[in-house]
């Protein structure tokens, strides 16, 4: 069965510092994986998804994920972060046996200071 | 402007009441999605509908009813089985094939607190 872990429950950074927000997942098939942001009392909206075409996908708002097959892993990254950015973050899987449903991990709030 | 409205974005509701959410979309998306979000534990899939008029349960569709009249609306009901129904409720549509994009279009939310 598929699942993701993220491996942080909460990230703090600076304004202007990277940003680094990990992820793990578990597929018997190859994946479709997706990052996803929600701001405080908001609906959630896509920031990026990897569907086996190139590794590296670039999404919104600067960021940017590296699908690693070795390491079973999505990790987030910006290099600089912004104000803005302050919101919880979801790594999500495709359930390849019902590909209308997707799996959430538990989210990574992301704390940024001045 | 295309998106998603859901109503209320607040409700209090006795225990032993019925309550009915709602959710509305004119992206002309045939998908639609009823998920639950509890602190710390990501959101989980309720019910979900691809076409009017039929629908299936989620993960965790027990206390809870939907129907799908029209291709625009989706209503969740919270009924009285649902045991601890304190939560943030999120809506979603997407184009079929489902998950093919893997992009949900999610609207803002409504938070029910049982009281």
């Amino acid at each position: 069965a598929q699942s993701v872990t993220q491996l942080d429950s909460h990230v703090s950074v600076s304004e202007g510092t990277p940003v680094l927000l990990r992820c793990n997942y578990s597929s018997s098939y190859s994946p479709s994986l997706f990052w996803y942001v929600q701001h405080p009392n908001k609906g959630l909206q896509l920031l990026l998804k990897y569907t086996s075409a190139a590794t590296l996908v670039k999404g919104i708002n600067g960021f940017e994920a590296e699908f690693k097959k070795s390491e079973t892993s999505f990790h987030l990254t910006k290099p600089s972060a912004h104000m803005s950015d302050a919101a919880e973050y979801f790594c999500v899987v495709r359930d390849s046996y019902n590909t209308d449903k997707l799996i959430f991990g538990t989210g990574t709030r992301l704390q940024v200071f001045p | 402007d295309g998106g998603i409205t859901q109503s209320p974005k607040y409700l209090f509701r006795k225990e032993g009441q019925n309550v009915t959410l709602s959710c509305e979309q004119n992206l002309n998306h045939d998908a639609m999605y009823w998920y639950r979000q509890d602190p710390g534990q990501g959101l989980r899939l309720i019910y979900y509908s691809q076409i009017v008029n039929d629908f299936q349960k989620g993960d965790i569709a027990e206390g809870y009813s939907v129907s799908r009249e029209k291709k625009e609306s989706f209503p969740l009901t919270v009924t009285s089985a649902q045991k601890n129904p304190t939560a943030f409720y999120l809506c979603a549509s997407s184009m079929l094939p489902g998950m093919n994009t893997g992009e949900l279009f999610f609207g803002e939310g409504s938070r029910l607190t049982v009281l």
